[in-house]
């Protein structure tokens, strides 16, 4: 079964550009999560969709990020535009069940890894 | 709100010592506990978990154990090995809430 996969695995932008990452969550996973760690801090949560409907974007940091899951598949999280403190490695995560349990387990994609100068 | 506080390191520890990494948290209801590692050049994995009080995770020779008296969930293992070397993250998740909340991670360097 394949794991989580993103897309890409780096990308170096100037402040001011747009940036799109993707995240393939595993087959039939209804919650897909985004997080992400600045260099030097804990990994915060941005956001969970259920299927293709948000539900918690608590975690967004502001209006220049845009999360989408068209179809309840694939996510893209849209940088626009960049500032320099948005550097840092964006995780992506999915689980099975739409009602999910409190121990139940996030599987974790590789990261993509921002750096704007 | 939810926070776990970890030793950030790095922990340098030659090769059979024995590994211990603090965890400790504030939670509200009965949170599940996890450590993740992150070995070089990969993604997070799942190292082991503990879904209730006394519950004891234990993966690949790591163990750790879910104290709620503490609010602690100490990860251990009695001989480290140079391929333990990674990131390791302790995280809990609180009931009624779906996101992930993790320590600062504790890097683990194991040498020869």
């Amino acid at each position: 079964e394949a794991g989580v996969t993103q897309f890409p695995s780096h990308s170096v932008i100037e402040k001011g550009q747009t940036v799109t990452l993707r995240c393939d969550p595993i087959s039939g996973h209804d919650n897909l999560y985004w997080y992400r760690r600045v260099m030097g801090k804990e990994i915060k949560f941005l956001l969970h969709f259920v299927k293709e409907s948000k539900q918690d974007e608590s975690g967004m940091p502001n209006n220049r990020f845009l999360a989408e899951r068209t179809g309840g598949t694939y996510s893209t999280l849209k940088v626009q535009p960049a500032e320099l403190e948005d550097s840092g490695v964006y995780f992506c995560a999915s689980s099975q069940d739409a009602l999910a349990f409190v121990g139940e387990t996030q599987y974790f994609g590789p990261g993509t890894r921002l750096l704007v100068l | 709100g939810d926070s776990v506080t970890q030793m950030e390191g790095p922990v340098t520890l030659s090769e059979e010592a024995f590994l211990t990494i603090n965890c400790t948290y504030t939670a509200t209801g009965y949170p599940s506990l996890f450590w993740y590692v992150q070995y070089p050049g990969e993604g997070l994995q799942l190292l082991l978990k503990a879904t209730k009080a006394d519950d004891k995770g234990s993966n690949k020779g790591f163990e750790a154990t879910y104290r709620k008296e503490t609010t602690s969930f100490h990860l251990e293992k009695g001989s480290v090995q140079v391929s333990d070397s990674a990131v390791y993250f302790c995280a809990l998740r609180s009931g009624g809430y779906q996101k992930v909340t993790f320590g600062i991670g504790t890097k683990l360097q194991v040498i020869p």
